[in-house]
């Protein structure tokens, strides 16, 4: 099963607020976070990404927040404009040891941000 | 630098036909990974791929399916027999290496009739 979930599938915010999506994951194991935005009929868009020895990490009007302790991995947008209107997916990377394994990206089912005006 | 090229964009097949969903991953990127996603639904993880190399396929339906990543040439998806369930957009990623973001095609969104 998946060991990525996100608490809500939609997510609506007036523009100008800042959105904050959250995202669950349950495999301690994982050490690597990264969160994507997709809009209709595109293919994901890396937006910022994590590592386990980190909390924070900031880049152009985002914010990711990791709290190893609960398992939680946050994104937040400042400002929000309409184009930040897409689903926002969280992924994981778990390092399996060597001789791979699953070491591709684990997607939870997505959280879609509506921008109202 | 171009970014990951899937092509085509959009396939239609009849029930029974065989499609092959070809992608290019960035320059200088040796990691491949292919996705499924239906509508409204995150992305499934169907296999992971290195030069000539499956890595990881834990994802990928046992039968008629198959994927490769030649030393040359582009990384192909391969579904044969197709029906009516394998309609779906599928992704492809790449990376410069294990264990960092990858980038992501536009994708190829299959179509059985």
């Amino acid at each position: 099963g998946e060991s990525v979930g996100l608490h809500l599938p939609t997510l609506s915010v007036q523009e100008g607020d800042n959105s904050i999506i959250n995202c669950a994951y349950s495999n301690s194991a994982s050490d690597y976070f990264i969160w994507y935005k997709q809009e209709s009929g595109k293919g994901p868009q890396f937006i910022i990404d994590i590592r386990s020895n980190m909390d924070k990490r900031q880049g152009q009007r985002v914010t990711v927040l990791l709290n190893k302790t609960v398992k939680h991995l946050s994104l937040q947008i400042a400002a929000t404009q309409p184009g930040d209107s897409a689903v926002y997916f969280c992924a994981e990377i778990t390092a399996t040891g060597a001789g791979g394994g699953a070491d591709g990206l684990t997607f939870g089912k997505g959280t879609h941000l509506i921008i109202q005006p | 630098n171009a970014g990951v090229m899937q092509n085509p964009r959009h396939l239609v097949r009849r029930r029974g036909q065989e499609a092959r969903l070809r992608c290019s991953p960035m320059k200088g990127h040796s990691h491949v990974y292919w996705y499924r996603q239906l509508p409204e639904e995150g992305l499934k993880f169907m296999v992971y791929l290195q030069k000539e190399n499956i890595i990881d396929e834990s994802g990928m339906p046992k039968e008629r399916f198959s994927a490769e990543f030649p030393k040359e040439g582009p990384s192909i998806l391969r579904i044969q027999q197709v029906v009516r369930g394998d309609s779906a957009a599928y992704f492809c990623a790449s990376s410069p290496h294990l264990r960092s973001g990858a980038f992501f095609g536009q994708g190829t969104r299959l179509t059985v009739v």
